[in-house]
């Protein structure tokens, strides 16, 4: 089975802030990521698809990057609407899915 | 509007079973492989089943293999979730999610693009 890692698992930050969260897979998983952020009481929103694609709508802030085992998102500028759990999904081991254990960003 | 509107939760004691449903609108139903994810209480996201379009694959996670059942119908543009035997550990908000992804020959799957609002299952006696 992939595992996903995330660093850091909660992180506070300010509006302006540049952010960046790790996504590490136990094994190689080529670019078959994809990144989501969650809000409190609301269902996921893909951000980011095959690593370092963004999904249709979704602000040019956000940025993602890598490939094999290591893999990053990145908000170039954080707005109030950011302070969110920010998960990745590997899709290489199709369908068999597995979402990291998640990132919380949090107000400074 | 593409959307997704699950239904079916509700309180439900150890050992018993609940049927979740998902009602698709907004785009061609029948076209798009079909997810279930799950979240417990303060956890992170859990994939816990898939069906193939036209329901001739299908897979489960470990932790509901044997006890779930994933179905649905494209006549009705709806998906389904079985649950049997359930547990105190399968207390969660479970969430259909539409898949996203290109090619019929090679498939590439980028992730779910569309979610449900989900719905609340609670196994407790």
């Amino acid at each position: 089975d992939i595992q996903l890692t995330q660093s850091p698992s909660f992180l506070s930050a300010s509006v302006g802030d540049r952010v960046t969260i790790t996504c590490r897979a136990s094994q190689g998983i080529s670019s078959y990521l994809a990144w989501y952020q969650q809000k409190p009481g609301k269902a996921p929103k893909l951000l980011i698809y095959l690593a370092s694609t963004l999904q249709s709508g979704v602000p040019s802030r956000f940025s993602g990057s890598g490939s094999g085992t290591e893999f990053t998102l990145t908000i170039s500028s954080l707005q109030p609407e950011d302070f969110a759990t920010y998960y990745c999904q590997q899709l290489k081991s199709h369908p068999l899915f597995t979402f990291g254990p998640g990132t919380k960003v949090d107000i400074k | 509007e593409v959307q997704l509107v699950e239904s079916g939760g509700g309180l439900v004691q150890p050992g018993g079973s609940l049927r979740l449903s998902c009602a698709a609108s907004g785009f061609i139903f029948s076209n798009y492989r079909m997810n279930w994810v799950r979240q417990a209480p303060g956890k992170g996201l859990e994939w816990i089943s898939y069906i193939s379009s036209s329901s001739d694959t299908i897979y489960y996670a470990d932790s509901v293999k044997g006890r779930f059942t994933i179905s649905r119908d494209n006549a009705k543009n709806s998906l389904y979730l079985q649950m049997n035997s359930l547990r105190a550990e399968d207390t969660a908000i479970y969430y259909c999610a539409r898949e996203y992804g290109s090619g019929n020959y090679y498939y590439t799957p980028y992730g779910m693009d569309v979610w449900g609002q989900g719905t609340t299952v609670t196994v407790s006696s």
